[in-house]
């Protein structure tokens, strides 16, 4: 069973930094393309960014590029997101998930991040 | 404002048919596949459709996928009340280089 747990989230002030974390199993990592969507409180889904399959294609959102980074450890099995800058509408549920680099076939549960003073 | 137009609401009543749309442009669904994901209420989304009209293996033939042009369909027959939630479609957009989601359809089955 493909099992995908993020950790990492919670209330952090504009400006400081988060570094997220997602673990998987069930599933071989290296085969997949890893992703991190998030959701602001009552809004949609919002992709985030992808690290491809084979590590040629590294993306982010515009409303992320500069400040967040994704990385992956694949003997680790882990997926991170290093969140600097953070702002106020950066608020939301972040999900991690895995797929080909333009769909998600596995999502996690998520983690909370809140960004307030 | 996504660059993808889904409406905002739907509805039907069980065992009715609903179809939700997805518009887009050139740049994304005229030159990419198209995926749609069901976000139920306390529960991690999950791939309904990929390739535009694939079904992933579980997910019941009640749904389908279709593309035309610069538009898409998720039509949903047979409704249950286990479908009320989110759906949303979502592609890669060569022009923004990244994935894009529309903007979600809440469906409510009455």
């Amino acid at each position: 069973e493909v099992q995908l747990v993020e950790s990492g989230g919670g209330l952090e002030q504009p400006g400081r930094s988060l570094r997220l974390s997602c673990v998987g199993s069930g599933f071989t990592f290296d085969d997949y393309a890893m992703h991190w969507v998030r959701q602001a409180p009552g809004k949609g889904l919002e992709w985030v960014s992808s690290f491809s399959w084979n590590s040629d294609s590294i993306v982010y959102a515009d409303s992320v590029k500069g400040r967040f980074t994704i990385s992956r450890d694949n003997p680790k099995k882990s997926l991170s997101l290093q969140m600097n800058s953070l702002r106020p509408e950066d608020t939301a549920l972040y999900y991690c998930a895995i797929g080909a680099l333009d769909y998600f076939n596995y999502w996690g549960q998520g983690t909370l991040v809140t960004v307030s003073s | 404002q996504s660059v993808l137009t889904q409406p905002p609401s739907a509805s039907g009543t069980p065992g009715q048919r609903v179809t939700i749309s997805c518009s887009g442009s050139s740049s994304n669904i005229g030159s990419n596949y198209v995926y749609w994901y069901q976000h139920l209420p306390g529960t991690a989304p999950k791939l309904l459709i990929y390739w535009n009209d694939q079904r992933p293996s579980g997910v019941p033939d009640r749904f389908s996928g279709s593309k035309s042009g610069t538009s898409a369909s998720l039509a949903i027959s047979g409704l249950r009340s286990e479908d009320d939630g989110d759906y949303y479609c979502a592609l890669w957009d060569d022009s923004l280089s990244g994935v894009v989601f529309g903007g979600g359809t809440k469906l409510t089955v009455l």
